[in-house]
């Protein structure tokens, strides 16, 4: 089944305490992208990354790293969480490479609800 | 900068009635644009798009609507059924001037289809 897949769907840590988000894919896109959702501000987009060792800032970068070492998975690091950063991420990926497609939806993750205490 | 726009928070339908969902947008380089679905607990689900050389997108119940000079797009549904209910994205993508692409996305609208 073609699918985006995160881990984990809960995590609940401490301030400062590093973690990392898995994000992985098996429908061989090149354009992954890290969001999180807030009430009221909807999808904010973190990183992206249009293909293999290619990542770019999105609209809201700080306190967040990426890496894409492998077209599957592009991983979500924390290196040092604060409460703000309380929130639920979503990762996505699609097809777009280095053409302009039509049909290049985003396809989404189920989601990692994330609290900092 | 909120780059695009969905100015109502919420709305509430009939069962059987059309439901019609708006969407203003800024930036005049945006040139895809698509409509999500998400229900609680999982993520946005894609359910239609709209490239900017076409004004309309049918699909099913979905119809899609893009007005370039307003910078409006809207999503139809018709008829709207209370499985419809649930949060509506939506989203508008462009190049970047350093040759990437983004995909911005609006605040969505928690639609309510009343049995």
């Amino acid at each position: 089944e073609a699918q985006v897949t995160q881990n984990p769907r809960y995590l609940i840590t401490v301030t400062g305490k590093k973690l990392t988000v898995t994000c992985s894919q098996n429908m061989n896109h090149e354009y992954m992208s890290w969001y999180r959702q807030d009430p009221g501000l909807g999808l904010r987009q973190i990183y992206y990354s249009m293909n293999v060792e290619v990542t770019d800032k999105g609209d809201v970068p700080e306190g967040y790293k990426v890496s894409r070492k492998e077209k599957r998975n592009f991983p979500l690091i924390l290196e040092s969480p604060s409460p703000n950063q309380t929130s639920l991420y979503f990762c996505a990926s699609s097809l777009l490479g280095d053409w302009r497609g039509w049909d290049s939806p985003l396809h989404f993750g189920n989601g990692t609800r994330l609290t900092v205490t | 900068d909120q780059q695009v726009k969905q100015n109502s928070p919420s709305l509430s339908v009939q069962e059987g009635r059309i439901s019609i969902l708006n969407c203003d947008y800024t930036n005049s380089m945006f040139d895809y644009f698509l409509w999500y679905k998400k229900y609680p607990a999982e993520g946005p689900t894609f359910l239609i798009s709209i490239s900017s050389i076409k004004d309309k997108n049918e699909d099913g119940r979905f119809t899609v609507f893009l007005n370039k000079s307003a910078k409006h797009l809207s999503l139809h549904i018709v008829p709207s059924q209370p499985g419809d209910s649930a949060v509506y994205f939506c989203a508008a993508s462009r190049s970047t001037t350093s040759g990437t692409y983004k995909y911005i996305f609006g605040t969505g609208t928690r639609l309510k289809v009343l049995a």
